[in-house]
């Protein structure tokens, strides 16, 4: 089991251009998640989906779209990057049940200059 | 609103010394409380939770958390640290009263650090 995989891993983007980050998990799990981790702040909920084909904004959406057409897959999209995005992104998932806990991947490390 | 306070951005404790990382909460609800590692260029790993019943719960790689509901709080322990422990712990909160979606609110996180 692979669990919850990011790609890319890393990337610089220069400010302006546009960029889709990838998750992808194989846990059947219903919730997915986008956060981004930036020091002394934890982390920051932009978009969450509870099922295929659904999407909601969390705390920090703004600049940032998702989608979510295969249960498996949940896409982060930056349309025009500024340098307020550099941070590390990590995707979630998890069980619609409220005491199972949140499974993170990796990480994605974003460099906008 | 819910919330959590981590009030330590880092401690420092000796190997073999037991150890104790902070989190207080607030949650309108019964509080669902989770706690999760994350090593350096990894994402975060849970370590434990405290859903009802006993308020002493025990997890992964020996470590426990003590609930305490009057003082609302959610402290992670370990009787005696390892090198191996130092990372970075953040504590989470949910309202565990509500159905369906809720949001998890993170604390900030408390990087552990532990001394040869």
């Amino acid at each position: 089991n692979a669990g919850v995989t990011q790609t890319p891993k890393f990337r610089v983007l220069k400010t302006g251009q546009s960029m889709t980050l990838l998750c992808a998990q194989d846990m059947n799990h219903e919730y997915m998640y986008w956060y981004r981790q930036d020091p002394g702040m934890g982390l920051r909920l932009i978009h969450y989906s509870v099922g295929e084909g659904t999407t909601a904004k969390g705390e920090v959406p703004d600049g940032y779209n998702v989608s979510r057409l295969k249960k498996q897959n949940f896409l982060l999209g930056l349309e025009s990057a500024a340098p307020s995005q550099t941070s590390v992104y990590f995707c979630a998932s998890s069980y619609p049940t409220g005491n199972q806990p949140q499974h993170f991947g990796d990480g994605t490390r974003l460099s906008i200059l | 609103a819910q919330s959590v306070a981590q009030p330590e951005d880092q401690v420092n404790v000796a190997e073999g010394n037991p150890l104790t990382v902070k989190c207080t909460y607030s949650v309108s609800g019964n509080p669902y409380l989770f706690w999760y590692v994350q090593y350096p260029n990894r994402g975060l790993q849970f370590l434990l939770k405290y859903i009802t019943g006993d308020n002493l719960v025990k997890g992964s790689y020996g470590f426990e958390a003590e609930f305490n509901k009057s003082q609302t709080s959610f402290h992670l322990k370990k009787p005696s640290a390892l090198v191996s422990d130092s990372a970075l712990y953040f504590c989470a909160v949910r309202d565990g009263l509500r159905r369906g979606y809720q949001k998890v609110t993170f604390g900030t996180g408390t990087k552990l650090q532990v001394i040869p």
